[in-house]
């Protein structure tokens, strides 16, 4: 079956660029949607956005000019960027496969990021 | 876009039933029946439960199951087992292809 996992730094620096890349393993990454969810600790969870295979791409409006995403199908891999962090932004970052309205399954297993000098 | 209202938790004994809501507006879950359900349990990533306001995924126990009316999305949980103790959230699409989570709710078998 289809499994995701995040990868990633674990630390990134206040008005630096957090990356991350999801690897999809199990199938084709193709001609479906992607989804980034994070979830700060003790705290419910936030959608950022989403990605198809063609690259189009919908983003939370509260984070939209801040989050860029991106879809490499060679590597079956989507990635997220997202600038100008601060602390607000520390939290597991969870990548998904989106049924299109249809919920989030499967997630990947979260990865921590912490925004601290 | 503010988040669907959860109650912050809500407990039951074992073989009760339970209901979780989900409270948005007439612009995300009173619009569309587009609602799911995910099941957290501590440490580990959410579980899709309910999809499209009251379709199970195949492997998902009939226990759980999903309703709506007008803007109050419903998760009802039969027969509580102590391995459904854990935090649930709603998550609605909002119109724009934006989607919403709920503010979570913790359930307690008793």
């Amino acid at each position: 079956q289809v499994q995701l996992q995040e990868s990633g730094p674990g630390l990134v620096k206040p008005s630096e660029t957090l990356s991350l890349t999801c690897t999809v393993s199990g199938g084709s990454i193709s001609s479906y949607y992607w989804s980034w969810i994070r979830q700060p600790a003790g705290k419910g969870l936030e959608w950022i956005g989403r990605i198809y295979t063609s690259g189009s791409t919908n983003y939370n409006p509260s984070l939209k000019s801040r989050v860029t995403m991106s879809v490499d199908t060679s590597k079956n891999q989507f990635s997220l960027k997202l600038s100008s962090v601060t602390a607000a932004d520390t939290a597991v970052y969870y990548c998904a496969r989106d049924w299109g309205r249809a919920g989030f399954d499967p997630w990947g297993q979260g990865t921590l990021v912490t925004v601290s000098s | 876009q503010s988040a669907l209202t959860q109650p912050a938790s809500v407990s039951g004994s074992p073989g009760q039933s339970i209901t979780i809501s989900c409270t948005g507006t007439s612009s995300d879950v009173g619009s569309y029946n587009l609602v799911s359900w995910y099941q957290q349990h501590p440490g580990k990533a959410p579980k899709l439960m309910i999809y499209e306001g009251s379709k199970r995924p195949s492997g998902v126990s009939n226990r759980f199951s999903g309703s709506k009316s007008g803007n109050t999305a419903s998760l009802t949980i039969s027969g509580l087992q102590a391995e459904d103790e854990a935090d649930y959230y709603c998550c609605s699409y909002a119109g724009s292809f934006f989607d919403v989570f709920g503010t979570g709710t913790k359930v307690t078998v008793l």
